[in-house]
């Protein structure tokens, strides 16, 4: 079955505690996105790759960090995490060529720093 | 940069009355993506628009891109209770970057 993976689904941690949100796909795609979702704000993007070891910034990439080592996965790393990056986070990927650029996104992940 | 503005915010309508939300870009697009996600659920892709002035149906769905491919319009006739949900527009620039609007949040009376 195509899908996005991610993990964990919900996160309660405290403030500069490091932690990683893991973001896995099995669909080959080259194109694979962060977003955070926050109440009237829609979706953000954080960060973005194009392919395995391109990565660039989205539009809200401040206290984050990305890598893309393999294609299929696409972690997110807070270093220091802080309170107001309490939201809900999600991860999707899609194809890159000619077509349909679809996203498929992940379940998401429920993020709260104390 | 670009910026898609969506509205309107919120929208609660009577079952069978319809409903529509906008969508415009500060900037011409290649293409744009409309996206639906339930309460507690994640945006799931309902359709890509790409021609100027192209419409496109599914079911009670119907879907509008500009003649100057900077706005776009989702319309649905007769809600039902299972169209509950937020509706995101997305509009790519060549190159991949898609830039979601705040989205349309509907709710449905019975």
């Amino acid at each position: 079955e195509a899908q996005v993976t991610q993990n964990p689904r919900y996160l309660i941690t405290v403030t500069g505690k490091k932690l990683t949100v893991t973001c896995s796909q099995n669909m080959n795609h080259e194109y694979m996105s962060w977003y955070r979702q926050d109440p009237g704000l829609g979706l953000r993007q954080i960060y973005y790759s194009m392919n395995v070891e391109v990565t660039d910034k989205g539009d809200v990439p401040e206290g984050y960090k990305v890598s893309r080592k393999e294609k299929r996965n696409f972690p997110l790393i807070l270093e220091s995490p802080s309170p107001n990056q309490t939201s809900l986070y999600f991860c999707a990927s899609s194809y890159r060529g000619t077509g349909t650029h679809e996203q498929y996104f992940g379940p998401g992940t429920r993020l709260t720093v104390t | 940069g670009q910026q898609v503005m969506q509205i309107p915010q919120y929208q609660h309508v009577q079952e069978g009355e319809d409903f529509t939300t906008y969508c415009n870009s500060s900037t011409t697009l290649s293409n744009i993506q409309w996206y639906k996600q339930r309460p507690g659920g994640h945006p799931v892709f309902l359709i890509q628009l790409v021609k100027s002035g192209e419409v496109k149906k599914q079911k009670r769905l119907t879907f509008q891109f500009g003649e100057a491919k900077k706005n776009s319009s989702l319309h649905i006739t007769a809600t039902q209770t299972t169209d509950v949900g937020t509706y995101f527009c997305a509009g790519q620039e060549y190159g991949n970057k898609l830039v979601f609007g705040a989205g349309t949040i509907l709710r449905v009376k019975s």
